[in-house]
């Protein structure tokens, strides 16, 4: 059974700050796996997915590294704004699919 | 396309009273997905749908839980009869390809 950790739970910067989230998953044999961001009492947003076969994907201030072969994900966010305070989820799509992580709660201060 | 429509956006019942929750997929997607979120266990898969057909509804906690989808714009999820432990948001999505959209979601509060 997949399972898909994230570290921190919790993360608090200074607005400015570059910063990385973690999400690791215990089966490599993933599809896909995707980084999605929630509001408060909001759905979710995509915003980026890897393939498989990918290393990474950018957009924006964001970008995400896949290796697959170790189970590992990163999520980078550069220059952090008090807009990107939100929780962060990362979710692997096996089949049709997916398992998420529980999230990094991330909080930007001015 | 106004995205994956859910409603209601808030439910407050009272335990072994019937609930249903709506869906309205993305126009042209093949794929609806039906999630909970609790603080316990985040996001769980209950149940999803391909083409209005149920593939996977090994996530559905109960027999108390039901999903239909009698066509393409629209699903529901139904518990009879609720109980507290019940409580959570639960989220509908749609796909065509590999990205799933998500509604707003419905909280649901059962006293």
């Amino acid at each position: 059974k997949q399972e898909v950790t994230q570290i921190p739970a919790a993360l608090s910067v200074p607005e400015g700050e570059n910063l990385v989230l973690n999400c690791s998953f215990t089966d490599s044999a993933i599809y896909n796996l995707q980084w999605f961001r929630q509001d408060p009492g909001k759905g979710l947003t995509s915003l980026l997915l890897i393939q498989s076969s990918q290393r990474e994907q950018t957009s924006g201030r964001l970008n995400a590294s896949l290796d697959k072969s170790s189970g590992r994900s990163t999520l980078y966010i550069a220059a952090s704004q008090p807009g990107d305070s939100a929780t962060y989820l990362c979710a692997v799509t096996s089949g049709s699919r997916l398992t998420f992580g529980e999230g990094t709660q991330l909080t930007v201060n001015p | 396309d106004a995205g994956v429509i859910q409603s209601p956006r808030h439910e407050v019942t009272e335990m072994g009273q019937e609930v249903t929750l709506r869906c309205k997929p993305i126009s042209g997607h093949d794929y609806l997905f039906w999630y909970r979120q609790t603080m316990m266990r985040g996001l769980e898969l209950l149940i999803y749908f391909n083409n209005n057909v149920p593939i996977d509804d090994s996530g559905m906690p109960e027999d108390r839980f039901s999903a239909k989808m009698p066509n393409a714009s629209f699903s529901t999820l139904k518990i009879q009869p609720s109980e507290p432990r019940d409580s959570a948001v639960y989220f509908c999505a749609s796909s065509l390809s590999n990205i799933q959209y998500f509604g707003a979601g419905t909280r649901l509060s059962v006293l």
